[in-house]
């Protein structure tokens, strides 16, 4: 099966601009859930979409940060203004189901950088 | 506050050697313990996972081992290959029906050959 796909793999930008990531999760995963991934730091949950309901976004910067899964299939996050501490991976992970036996598949991550 | 802390950055084995990596954790609420392996410019990829209920998990050369008294678990590599150099992230999911991964900062394993 064809894996998480996220575009773009890197980006740079300098602070107070703007940036969007997007992500494909895995075909028929409901679940799809987007993760910050500071150097030195193992990933922190943003927000978590169940279909294209909003599950838990209570660990994300509302006031710069947002997400959405329109039709419940693909996700974009964005940033906007950027700081430079959003500086970080960004991956995006799907699974089957929000329970113990469907572990997250996570992509490749973008790689964003804050000058 | 990390719940999930990995206190070893680093790892260095000789291969066909024992590799231990270990996790503690501070939040009694968790339950269900997994650990994720992690290569340069990829995603995280699922390795193991043990509930609560359970000490012991083993899957081929990987074992996990949880101790809940001492809010511990470690991952137990038999034999270390250099094909397992890589950063290992320990994580955590609260009891109930979200499934907030808590992960820890990771640990780098490097098998030398």
């Amino acid at each position: 099966e064809a894996g998480v796909a996220q575009s773009p793999r890197y980006k740079i930008i300098e602070k107070r601009q703007s940036v969007a990531f997007w992500c494909n999760p895995i075909s028929g995963h409901a679940t799809l859930y987007w993760y910050q991934q500071i150097l030195g730091q193992g990933p922190k949950l943003l927000i978590q979409f169940q279909n294209n309901g909003v599950v838990d976004d209570s660990q994300l910067p509302k006031d710069r940060f947002s997400a959405e899964r329109l039709k419940g299939v693909d996700s974009t996050l964005k940033i906007q203004p950027a700081k430079l501490e959003d500086s970080a991976v960004y991956l995006c992970a799907s699974s089957s189901g929000p329970n113990y036996n469907s572990p997250l598949h996570f992509g490749n991550g973008t790689r964003l950088t804050v000058t | 506050d990390q719940q999930v802390k990995q206190n070893s950055p680093s790892l260095s084995v000789q291969e066909g050697r024992i590799s231990i990596l270990n996790c503690d954790y501070t939040n009694s609420m968790f339950d269900y313990f997994l650990w994720y392996k992690k290569y340069p410019a990829e995603g995280p990829t699922f390795l193991i996972s043990i509930s609560s209920i359970k000490d012991k998990n083993e899957d081929g050369r990987f074992t996990v081992f949880l101790n809940k008294s001492a809010k511990h678990l470690s991952l137990h590599i038999v034999p270390s290959q250099p094909g397992d150099s890589a950063v290992y992230f320990c994580a955590a999911l609260p009891d109930g029906s979200a499934r907030q991964l808590t992960f820890g900062s990771g640990t780098q394993l490097t098998v030398l050959p």
